[in-house]
């Protein structure tokens, strides 16, 4: 099972919109709607952040967006803010495992 | 509150044998789908396995450069589970994460333990 490909980084200045994509295939992404995005900040544990590719968990803020189109799941981050400058990465689910993203490291202007 | 606390890392040779136990509070492992998730230096996050369960058969499934080499299992009795890992290799050098696993999500994570593989 491949990682699934997300771009290395993205940026934007505060205010601002980014959207980072993940693309895997219709054994994964595809296949099932179990995408996850986590947010991880260095030397600490990732955070779930979208889940059921469009839910968010109790407390993180509505500026966090997920969707999917055939293989490819997004993540969309509206009114960028100092603190969402982080590593990104989605997960699926692939039959019986899962699989993770390569990772987006979201850098904020 | 959901705790879950990984030790046992530490520094081992190539070849050789290591296990991660992971002590939870605030849930019942037995009742949960627990995973192992890795992190190399630098790198990305990697599914390893996963055991479902009790109710759900307690079967593991791995991703295959563990396979044969790394077993997941717990202790009910002490709420804690376990990664053991044989015939390590030097590309297991990693941060390991025990994590929660909740349809389809993983909700819960803990802080990691360091796995270096070295000789």
């Amino acid at each position: 099972q491949s990682a699934l490909t997300q771009p290395r980084s993205v940026s934007g200045s505060p205010g601002q919109s980014v959207t980072i994509s993940c693309t895997g295939t219709s054994s994964d992404v595809g296949g099932y709607n179990y995408v996850s995005w986590y947010q991880q900040y260095p030397g600490t544990a990732p955070k779930l952040i979208i889940y059921d590719v469009t839910k968010r968990p109790s407390g993180v803020p509505d500026r966090f967006s997920g969707s999917k189109s055939g293989n490819t799941a997004s993540l969309t981050i509206s009114g960028l803010q100092a603190d969402d400058e982080a590593d990104y990465y989605c997960c699926s689910y692939a039959g019986s495992l899962y699989v993770f993203g390569t990772g987006t490291k979201v850098t904020v202007l | 509150e959901v705790q879950l606390v990984e030790s046992g890392g530490g520094l081992v040779k190539p070849g050789g044998s290591l296990r991660l136990s992971c002590a939870a509070s605030g849930l019942t492992l037995s009742n949960d789908w627990m995973s192992w998730v890795r992190q190399a230096p630098g790198k990305g996050l990697e599914w390893v396995g996963r055991i479902k369960s009790r109710t759900d058969g307690g079967t593991t499934d791995y991703i295959a450069p563990v396979q044969g080499r790394f077993t997941i299992s717990r202790d009910d009795s002490k709420n804690t589970l376990y990664l053991q890992m044989n015939s390590l290799k030097t590309d297991d050098t990693a941060v390991y994460y025990c994590a929660r696993v909740n349809s389809g999500r993983i909700d819960y994570w803990g802080q990691g333990t360091l796995v270096t593989v070295s000789s």
